[in-house]
């Protein structure tokens, strides 16, 4: 099984500024990666596949970027809505597996 | 507009069963994969089970294996989950999702609002 760490577990970031959020995987999954964002009581949202293609109306401040083993998500100035929770997924190799999520909150 | 409702949501001791439903609209289900993602409260995402979608490709995660069965109905346009021998552990956020599969690897790109399954004497 893959296992996708991300870190940090908890990103404090101020309105506007960008925040950078990691993922890691302890085998290659090649450009196989997807993140999702997550708000309280809500269903995940896609917002990057194929480790860097932005998926249908996510803004432009969202970018994906990285293969193999690293991967990074970007929010160039994070907006009130952004506040939530982030996970990355690898959809390499079965099990899939997501990593335990990045929070990102108001600092 | 796609729209997945997922039903079934309940309460059962451990050790019983509880079938799950997803009804899907907007979007022409017979093309899609489809597959089963849960959420225990306060923690991360496990995928659950897939299906591919003439049904003929099926997986699910260790921990279910032999005690759930993923099946689909294309002509009702639902998805299922059979689950038996339930355990506290398997309690959960239910999300049924839909998958996109270029290159023949699956992601998902839309999930349902959820289903609370419920394990507990």
């Amino acid at each position: 099984e893959i296992v996708m760490t991300q870190s940090p577990a908890t990103l404090s970031v101020s309105p506007g500024e960008r925040a950078t959020l990691s993922c890691r995987a302890s085998q290659s999954v090649s450009g196989n990666l997807v993140w999702y964002q997550q708000k309280p009581g809500q269903a995940p949202r896609l917002l990057i596949y194929g480790a860097s293609t932005r998926a249908t109306d996510i803004p432009a401040r969202f970018s994906g970027s990285g293969s193999g083993t690293e991967f990074t998500l970007t929010i160039s100035s994070l907006q009130s809505e952004d506040f939530a929770v982030y996970y990355c997924q690898q959809y390499n190799t079965w099990p899939r597996t997501f990593g335990q999520g990045t929070k990102v909150e108001i600092k | 507009e796609v729209q997945l409702v997922e039903s079934g949501e309940g309460l059962v001791q451990p050790g019983g069963s509880l079938r799950l439903s997803c009804e899907a609209s907007g979007f022409t289900f017979s093309t899609y994969a489809m597959h089963w993602v849960r959420q225990a409260p306060g923690k991360g995402l496990e995928y659950v089970a897939a299906i591919s979608r003439d049904a003929k490709t099926i997986y699910y995660v260790d921990s279910v294996k032999d005690r759930f069965t993923i099946s689909r109905d294309n002509s009702k346009n639902t998805l299922y989950l059979q689950m038996g021998s339930l355990r506290v552990e398997d309690m959960a956020v239910y999300y049924c999702a839909r998958a996109v599969c270029p290159s023949n690897l699956c992601y998902i790109d839309y999930w349902g609002q959820g289903t609370l399954v419920t394990v507990s004497s």
